[in-house]
């Protein structure tokens, strides 16, 4: 059974840094490109960024690009997203999605997400 | 960036058939997949590739796409496809890779 576990979560000021961190289990993880999509409170789905199977592409929506930097760890089956100079609009439930195929855009499986609260 | 607009709700009575659209430019050229999102769940991948579906859904939903409309149907509605529903394109060759049309709010009456 595919298994996506988000964690790294929490309140933090504007301005400072978080690390999420999705924990994959039950499939080949280094077969599969993989993402991170967030919803805001009461709001739809919105792509964050994703990766290659290989990390030979990375993309970043232009709303996190500068700021987010996606990765993955084939070895440890985990993917990150470090997310910098945080702002009260990043604030929103992360999702860790696997995708169809080792380059693909389509999301198979979820996580439950990670909470993100950007407040001072 | 590409943009794919759908209605805010679609209400149906159950037993009926809903259809919620997502309206892009020439989306017809575009592979189309489709999320179903209940009330504090993640999203659930049910119909892609325009009507191909996982396994495990249920054959009552369907998809189709053509000209500026990709449509969702889903027959004999029941209590339990109450949700959100989201459309999605994805194109590696595109900046943003994927993008999601703002979600429907399917209401069982």
């Amino acid at each position: 059974e595919v298994q996506l576990v988000e964690s790294g979560g929490g309140l933090v000021q504007p301005g400072t840094s978080l690390r999420l961190s999705c924990a994959a289990s039950g499939f080949t993880f280094d077969d599969y490109a993989m993402h991170w999509v967030r919803q805001a409170p009461e709001k739809g789905l919105e792509w964050v960024s994703g990766i290659s199977w290989n990390s030979g592409r990375i993309d970043h929506a232009d709303s996190v690009k500068g700021r987010f930097t996606i990765s993955r760890d084939n070895a440890k089956k985990s993917l990150h997203l470090q997310m910098n100079s945080l702002r009260p609009e990043d604030t929103a439930l992360y999702y860790c999605a696997k995708a169809y195929s080792s380059k693909s855009g389509r999301f198979d499986h979820w996580g439950q997400g990670t909470l993100v609260t950007v407040s001072s | 960036s590409y943009v794919l607009t759908q209605p805010p709700s679609v209400s149906v009575a159950p037993g009926q058939t809903a259809r919620i659209t997502c309206g892009g430019t020439n989306i017809g050229s575009e592979s189309v997949d489709w999320y179903q999102q209940k009330s504090g769940q993640a999203p659930v991948l049910v119909a892609y590739d325009d009507g191909d579906r996982p396994a495990g859904i249920s054959a009552r939903f369907s998809g189709s796409n053509s000209g500026n409309t990709a449509t969702l149907t889903i027959s004999r509605v029941e209590a339990g496809d109450e949700a959100d529903y989201y459309c999605q394109v994805w194109d590696s060759s595109s900046d943003p890779y994927v993008v999601f049309g703002g979600g429907t709010k399917l209401t069982v009456l």
